[in-house]
């Protein structure tokens, strides 16, 4: 089945500073999503974005479908951005793989 | 509703006991899916449904683990005689249609803890 890679697994940042989060996928696919996981548990959508750049924000996120890779970048970190990112890409029927997330620390 | 709600919000249960966990998908949303996250993991899928249909139950961990919608709206997951290895996080989440163009929300989720 195909495999969902993020990349760091773990981002340690100040309060202020940018950042680049990485999701690598093993096959083609037709829908990405990012979620956010905040402290609490909740997933957050942020973006659906199956090819090309949104922006949303201080968020934008980037797919580059043809080479299977999505980077989602993140600008003037705020504390309130602390938690979990997932990526996730559909498989076969209509079940979502996601990625192993990325955990990150914003520091005031 | 303006979200996807999932209710008990938490759920304690002594091993070999029955659960059932429900999940409020957004009105007018025709797929539903459960995951499971266990602690510190990522989020494994279950089932999905299209309107009442099941096709696909071959995620479901084990024949202890069952689900069911009823009028193409409020989802059941039933986990029979608990084990320890059922404690997790499980999330509902839901879309307009079923397929690939469309995007999942998901509910808040309900922690069982088995003991």
């Amino acid at each position: 089945g195909i495999q969902v890679e993020q990349s760091p697994p773990d981002l340690i940042l100040q309060e202020g500073a940018n950042s680049t989060l990485r999701c690598n996928f093993s096959d083609s696919v037709n829908n990405l999503q990012w979620f956010h996981q905040n402290p609490w548990g909740q997933l957050i959508n942020l973006f659906y974005i199956p090819s090309g750049t949104k922006q949303n924000g201080r968020l934008s996120a980037t797919t580059v479908a043809t080479e299977r890779y999505s980077l989602l970048y993140s600008s003037s970190s705020q504390t309130t951005d602390s938690g979990v990112y997932f990526c996730a890409v559909i498989s076969g029927t209509y079940k979502y793989i996601f990625g192993t997330g990325t955990r990150l620390k914003v520091l005031a | 509703g303006a979200g996807v709600s999932q209710s008990p919000s938490n759920k304690v249960t002594e091993k070999g006991k029955d659960v059932e966990l429900r999940c409020d998908p957004i009105s007018g949303h025709t797929a539903l899916y459960w995951y499971r996250q266990s602690l510190g993991q990522g989020l494994e899928f279950l089932i999905y449904f299209q309107g009442n249909s099941a096709p696909d139950k071959s995620g479901l961990p084990s024949d202890r683990f069952s689900a069911e919608r009823t009028g193409g709206s409020v989802s059941t997951l039933t986990i029979q005689r608990t084990q320890q290895e059922d404690s997790a996080v499980y999330l509902c989440a839901s879309s307009l249609f079923l397929g690939q163009g469309y995007e999942q929300y998901f509910g808040p989720g309900t922690r069982l803890t088995v003991t």
